[in-house]
């Protein structure tokens, strides 16, 4: 059974900190990594996505994975209330020709102005 | 440039009932998932369509089914329906089978009276 952990929060950060999002996986396996955003009532929005160990800059965003530790983050640098939404992080495991992802629950991150 | 299209986007149903939800991809992208969220969860894989054949299936009943036509467009079947089929059913499309951009449509709100 692969598993994708978040906290569900809510995480309230206040604007122009650093968010931090923090996600494990229970499955070794696993190959690449994503997270995505969903404001409320819409559909998820990719952010960015990593498949080696490190991290991984796009703009405010920046995404890190430690594979031994099972670990997945994302940062959000000087967070603006435009950042409130529910965070979700994403597995993939490409066994047997399948290409599907695995969500965790989500956390939901509060930016107070 | 269009992005991914869902019809209908709400649809109230009555147990036992059945029911057809389509979905349009970006024009280029030859592979379409289907994803099942129900409200505070992620979503939860349900089927992946590349060049018309099932690449993946995840863990859902029979009752659920799908395909994918040649012009790359997808419709899930959902027999038999039950209370707890009431969810957003997403569709999510990308260039190819392993690509790791996968957009995704605004949804299908599914209510089952």
């Amino acid at each position: 059974q692969k598993e994708v952990e978040q906290n569900s929060g809510p995480l309230s950060v206040p604007e122009g900190a650093i968010a931090s999002l923090n996600c494990t996986y229970s499955d070794r396996g696993s190959q690449s990594f994503f997270w995505y955003r969903q404001y409320s009532g819409k559909s998820p929005e990719l952010i960015m996505f990593i498949y080696s160990n490190g991290d991984k800059e796009d703009g405010r965003f920046t995404a890190q994975l430690n594979k031994a530790s099972q670990y997945v983050s994302l940062l959000i640098r000087d967070s603006q209330p435009s950042d409130s939404a529910t965070y979700l992080c994403a597995v993939r495991y490409s066994g047997a020709g399948s290409y599907q992802l695995t969500f965790g629950k989500g956390t939901k991150l509060s930016v107070i102005p | 440039d269009a992005g991914v299209t869902q019809s209908p986007t709400h649809l109230i149903k009555t147990r036992g009932q059945h029911v057809t939800l389509r979905c349009s991809p970006i024009s280029g992208h030859k592979s379409v998932s289907w994803y099942q969220q129900v409200l505070g969860q992620g979503p939860q894989f349900i089927f992946q369509y590349y060049e018309k054949e099932e690449r993946g299936r995840g863990n859902f009943p029979d009752r659920f089914s799908a395909r994918q036509f040649p012009n790359y467009s997808s419709e899930l079947n959902v027999n038999a329906l039950l209370l707890g089929d009431s969810a957003l059913y997403l569709c999510a499309s990308s260039v190819g089978q392993g690509s790791y951009e996968q957009y995704f449509g605004p949804g299908t709100r599914l209510t089952v009276t």
